[in-house]
C-alpha cells in the first residue's frame, strides 16, 4: 500500500520560507510511471494545485506560485520536498503531497494526510 | 488559468440520488480533457472517486458515477448515504498560459 507523509514547520513568520518534506513508502520514486505533486488549500477555500516534479527532477508549476517556488526530489530518501519563498497570510493553508499518474491531464491516486502550516508572527 | 466552477452546495435525503456539476471552458474540459473527482473529509486525504470522466478506483462502490459532455461534467451519487457527506470536488487540465492542472470550486453535499 502506497503511504505519502508530509513533514515540516507549523509556523512561519512572514517574508520566511516554508518548507515541506513528504516521505513516500510502498512505492519506489525512482521506478518512474508517476509524478510527485503538491497541493495545498487555504483555510476556508478550495484545492489550489502548486506543481509536480518527476523521477528525473522536471517540474511544473502552478503559474500564480512560479516566482516563489521550487519543488525537489531526493529518490534515495524516497523524498520530495517543496519551498515556497516570502509567505504571506494568503499562504497559511493545508498542504497535500500526492503521487499522479504520468500523463498531462493527470490525477492524483494516493494522498498524504495534509500539514497545516500558519504564516503568521 | 481556469477555474471550474460547482455549486457550492448540494443537498439530499438518505436513499436518494444527487448530482454534482463542474463546468469548465474551451481551455480545460472543452479542450478534450478529462475530469477526475475527489471526496474531502475535513482533517483528511482527498480520495479519488473517479477518474478519466467515467472510471472508478478500485474499492469505489458503483453507485458513484461520472460523465462528461463538452465544457461540462458531472458527478452522480445514487442511493445518498449519511457518510456521503463531504466536500466533493472535479479537477482536470488546462491547456492556456503554459498549462496547468486545475480544480473545482467544490461542492459541499449535505445529507438531510
Amino acid at each position: 500500500q502506497v503511504q505519502l507523509q508530509e513533514s515540516g514547520p507549523g509556523l512561519v513568520k512572514p517574508s520566511q520560507t516554508l518548507s515541506l518534506t513528504c516521505t513516500v513508502s510502498g512505492d519506489s520514486m525512482s521506478s518512474g510511471g508517476h509524478y510527485w505533486t503538491w497541493t495545498r488549500q487555504p483555510t476556508g477555500k478550495g484545492l489550489e494545485w502548486i506543481g509536480h516534479i518527476d523521477p528525473r527532477g522536471s517540474t511544473k508549476y502552478n503559474s500564480s506560485l512560479k516566482s516563489r517556488v521550487t519543488i525537489s526530489i531526493d529518490t534515495s530518501k524516497n523524498q520530495f520536498s517543496v519551498t515556497l519563498k516570502s509567505v504571506t497570510a494568503a499562504d497559511t493553508a493545508v498542504y497535500y503531497c500526492a503521487r499522479s499518474s504520468s500523463q498531462e491531464n493527470y490525477y492524483f491516486d494516493y494522498w498524504g494526510q495534509g500539514t497545516l502550516v500558519t504564516v503568521s508572527p | 488559468q481556469s477555474v471550474l466552477t460547482q455549486p457550492p452546495s448540494v443537498s439530499g435525503t438518505p436513499g436518494q440520488r444527487i448530482t454534482i456539476s463542474c463546468t469548465g471552458s474551451r481551455s480545460d474540459l472543452g479542450a478534450g480533457y478529462d475530469v477526475h473527482w475527489y471526496l474531502h473529509l475535513p482533517e483528511t486525504a482527498p480520495k479519488l472517486l473517479i477518474f478519466g470522466n467515467n472510471n472508478r478506483p478500485s474499492g469505489v462502490p458503483p453507485r458513484f458515477s461520472g460523465s462528461k459532455s463538452g465544457t461540462s461534467a458531472s458527478l452522480s451519487i445514487a442511493g445518498l448515504q449519511a457518510e456521503d457527506e463531504a466536500d466533493y470536488y472535479c479537477q482536470s487540465y488546462d491547456n492556456s498560459l503554459s498549462g496547468s492542472t486545475v480544480f473545482g470550486t467544490g461542492t459541499k453535499v449535505t445529507v438531510l
